[in-house]
Parts: C-alpha cells; structure tokens; sequence
C-alpha cells in the first residue's frame, strides 16, 4: 500500500499564483520528509526538506508547511513562474535506514 | 562533469536479450540505490546497497539483479528483458550521514 499519498497527480497555475501540492503519510516515525523537483529529461534533485520539530520550512519561493497531528506536509510556490514546470515528488524516511518513501508524483505547469 | 553518470542513455533491446545498465560515481558516497520510473507510478524503489558487501532488494526487485563492483559502481541487469520492464531507470547514491540523495540523468529502456 501508498505510505505517502500526494495529490493532486496534476496541477496548472498562471504564472504569479501559488502552487499548493500536498502529501499525507500514515507511519508516525517518519523522521524526514523532502520534496524533490525534476524536470524532463533529468534526475529528481532535492529542494527543501523539513523535520517533525517545525511545523515550516522556507527556501525563497518555496515554503514546506508541516502538520503533524495530521499527519500531512505540503509544498507551496508562491509567485509561481514557468521556470517552475516539472514534476514534484514528496516522500519520507526514518531511522538510520533512510531509505526513502515516495509519493507518486505530481506534474505541474505553470502557464505563461 | 555529472557527479552520477549512468550509461547507456538509451536503449532498445528485444524480449529476452540480457542487458546491463551502468551507474558510476564520483561523490564518495557509499550508499547506491536502482529505481525505475514509470507513468502515473513514481519512482520505485529496485534494489539498494549501503556498501560494496551490503545489497538488499527493493519493492520491485523481480527479474532484476544487481552488481555492486566497487563502492563508485552498481550495475543494475535485466537477465531477460521483457516489455514491461520498458521504463525510465536512475540510479542515485547518498552518503550515511545524510538523507538526500543525487540522481543520475537516467537510462531510458525500451524492451520490444
């Protein structure tokens, strides 16, 4: 079964709005919980992560927003741009495994 | 240079042929991981090895196997490819003291 669900599968936002993808686990331990970027043709490369001791993480444009008595996490784009096209993957891992749990993706595109 | 290179880029290959699809890296990790990446399926997880003694399968390890060489190189192989093994593959490598992991550029397969 999907230990992190993320939804939606697809997202199209106008240039200059916000982009909101969320992810929901259902494993209390996750520790660690990222968000990669990829665009076509490339490797997922990672771009914010956050932990369980804060509930938000910001990195210029891109805010994770992290709920635990609800066991979700999400990603925001403010001042969405094309540039920021590509598919996002949330995902979570715990312990000294660190292997990591991933969600199924989401495509967005951000029109001009 | 690419820290994670994966050769070839591309392949065509009939059902039944053995192939090997290759990961090198120059980061010092000595965590490797094989995923493959399929439409609407994210990334899964083939198999992964935290040293060059250490591998252990993946959510979808079933007709794959693994090498892993040296600590800069992990072979993944299809011992007799079939067509739906048609995907995209990336390797990735992470270091023990840290989550994040470095993706490849990936190796697109088409078994026919």
């Amino acid at each position: 079964q999907q230990q992190v669900k993320q939804s939606p599968q697809s997202l199209i936002v106008q240039k200059g709005g916000i982009s909101i993808i969320n992810c929901a686990y259902e494993n209390t331990a996750f520790d660690y919980f990222p968000w990669y970027q990829q665009f076509p043709g490339k490797g997922p490369a990672l771009l914010i992560a956050i932990r369980p001791d804060v509930s938000e993480k910001k990195e210029g444009r891109f805010t994770i927003s992290f709920n635990k008595s609800a066991k979700q996490f999400s990603l925001h784009i403010m001042d969405s741009q094309p540039g920021d096209s590509a598919t996002y993957f949330c995902a979570a891992s715990l312990g000294n495994n660190r292997k990591l749990i991933w969600g199924l993706g989401t495509s967005l595109a951000v029109n001009p | 240079d690419a820290d994670v290179t994966q050769t070839p880029r591309n392949r065509i290959t009939k059902t039944g042929k053995r192939i090997m699809l290759e990961c090198s890296q120059t980061k010092g990790h000595d965590r490797m991981y094989w995923y493959r990446q399929d439409p609407g399926l994210g990334l899964r997880l083939i198999y992964y090895s935290f040293d060059v003694k250490d591998i252990n399968k993946g959510e979808i390890s079933d007709g794959y196997s693994v090498s892993r060489q040296a600590q800069a190189k992990f072979s993944l192989s299809l011992e007799s490819a079939i067509p739906n093994q048609t995907a995209l593959y990336f390797c990735a490598t992470s270091d023990s003291s840290s989550e994040t992991q470095y993706f490849g550029p990936g190796t697109r397969l088409l078994v026919l």
